[in-house]
């Protein structure tokens, strides 16, 4: 079956602008994450949607970040402003439950210059 | 708090030799374990996964691990390197009461004709 699906698989942009990244998790997983991976700090943790559960926002580095999950399926990252540290690849993941193997998009590289 | 190290940051072995990459699991309960590969400019792929059930693991590729609890080690093997095994792999450990996944820095792993 299809996998999870992200779009762009590759955004440019200028500082200081806005950018939306797009996830499409894989049909009937109720669990969606967001994770950042980036040379200087490997692979973190950015925010978990469960089901219609409040989001764990823990990991989100700053207040320019934030993301929504409509209709427990779709999800959008946003980050406002953008800075050059954000540079990185973002990838989303899927999971059937909260606790079971998460499967992973093939990411968005997204470069501020 | 859960963590993950993996002992060797590269790994090199020549072709049609065992492989073997090294981690070693912090955690204050039973934990899920999981290894990722990561192929140059690809998603993440999950290989295998421990969830408390038999301590080896058979995984895709050849590929296996060993949960041992005394050692707090989850090292990957595989019999024989081919070259296609060339690539990044991290070891996971879920962090139970949030779902999410916590990598360790990866190990690359280099296969020699």
């Amino acid at each position: 079956g299809a996998g999870v699906s992200q779009s762009p698989s590759n955004k440019v942009t200028e500082k200081g602008k806005d950018v939306e990244l797009r996830c499409d998790p894989i049909s009937g997983h109720t669990a969606l994450y967001w994770y950042r991976q980036s040379l200087g700090q490997g692979l973190e943790f950015l925010i978990y949607f469960q089901g219609n559960s409040a989001p764990d926002k823990s990991g989100l580095p700053s207040d320019r970040f934030s993301a929504e999950r409509t209709g427990g399926s779709v999800s959008t990252l946003t980050i406002q402003r953008t800075q050059q540290e954000d540079s990185a690849v973002y990838l989303c993941a899927s999971s059937l439950y909260g606790q079971g193997a998460q499967y992973f998009g093939p990411g968005t590289r997204l470069t501020v210059t | 708090a859960q963590s993950v190290t993996q002992l060797d940051s590269h790994v090199s072995v020549s072709e049609g030799t065992p492989v073997l990459l090294r981690c070693n699991y912090s955690s204050s309960y039973s934990p899920s374990l999981f290894w990722y590969v990561q192929h140059p400019n690809k998603g993440l792929q999950l290989l295998l996964k421990y969830t408390s059930a038999a301590t080896l693991v058979k995984g895709i590729n050849g590929f296996e691990a060993e949960f041992k609890k005394s050692e707090t080690s989850f090292h990957l093997t595989k019999p024989s390197a081919h070259m296609s095994d060339a690539a990044e792999y991290f070891c996971v450990v879920s962090d139970r009461s949030k779902g999410k996944l916590i990598f360790g820095q990866g190990t690359e792993l280099s296969v020699k004709p």
